[in-house]
């Protein structure tokens, strides 16, 4: 079983249009982070929430952590070719960081 | 750049042989997690070095062993390679429950 769902598992879409990403999980966490991943390259860490109701913003990227601290989105406002890339979310536990099993995002140019 | 190197980049083995992946960690860092990160998967954890003890193992079977040095930098053994042993192999370090840093991974193939 998988501590951390995430959908969609992959995910196509025009350069300029707009994406939401989840990331779901029956725990609470005292934290979840949001990475991503090119080919060849280890994750890189995008962001860190922490508390329930959190939003945070990142350029065009906006996460939000859920009120109950089970579950995080991540969304992207007029996609670029740029974004493309395995976005991960990954939950704090007993000190180390269990990853789900990521969105796979291409945008198309 | 995250200071964290890993070697080798790339091997192939053979399947039963015994490989070692080594691991540099960021100055100052004195935890080590390492990931095995099938493909198109997430990473999953193998297990975590604080101050050279083992701190935390994930599901992983026993021939999954490692070490932690003085320096802080470590090394991932897995004996008797198996084909789904394939993947890339991350580890990353922190200061223990900070931010954790990648390295750009081993990638293993076992043929």
């Amino acid at each position: 079983t998988q501590l951390l769902e995430q959908s969609p598992q992959f995910l196509s879409i025009q350069e300029g249009e707009n994406l939401t990403v989840y990331c779901n999980s029956s725990s609470v966490f005292s934290s979840l982070q949001w990475y991503r991943q090119e080919p060849g390259e280890g994750p890189v860490l995008l962001v860190t929430v922490v508390t329930g109701g959190e939003v945070k913003k990142l350029k065009r990227l906006t996460f939000q952590f859920g009120d109950a601290r089970k579950d995080s989105s991540l969304h992207i406002t007029a996609a670029q070719p740029g974004d493309t890339g395995l976005y991960l979310c990954a939950g704090d536990r007993d000190d180390k960081i269990i990853f789900g099993k990521g969105t796979r995002l291409h945008i198309l140019p | 750049e995250t200071g964290v190197t890993q070697s080798p980049t790339h091997l192939i083995k053979t399947r039963g042989q015994q490989v070692t992946l080594r691991c540099s960690s960021q100055s100052g860092h004195n935890t080590v997690s390492w990931y095995q990160q099938a493909l198109g998967q997430g990473p999953q954890f193998i297990f975590q070095y604080y101050r050279e003890e083992e701190n935390g193992r994930g599901n992983f079977p026993p021939r999954f062993s490692g070490l932690q040095f003085p320096n802080y930098s470590s090394e991932l053994n897995v004996n008797a390679l198996e084909l789904d042993d394939s993947a890339l192999y991350l580890c990353a370090s922190s200061l223990f429950g900070d931010t954790i840093y990648f390295g750009e991974g081993s990638w293993l193939t076992v043929v």
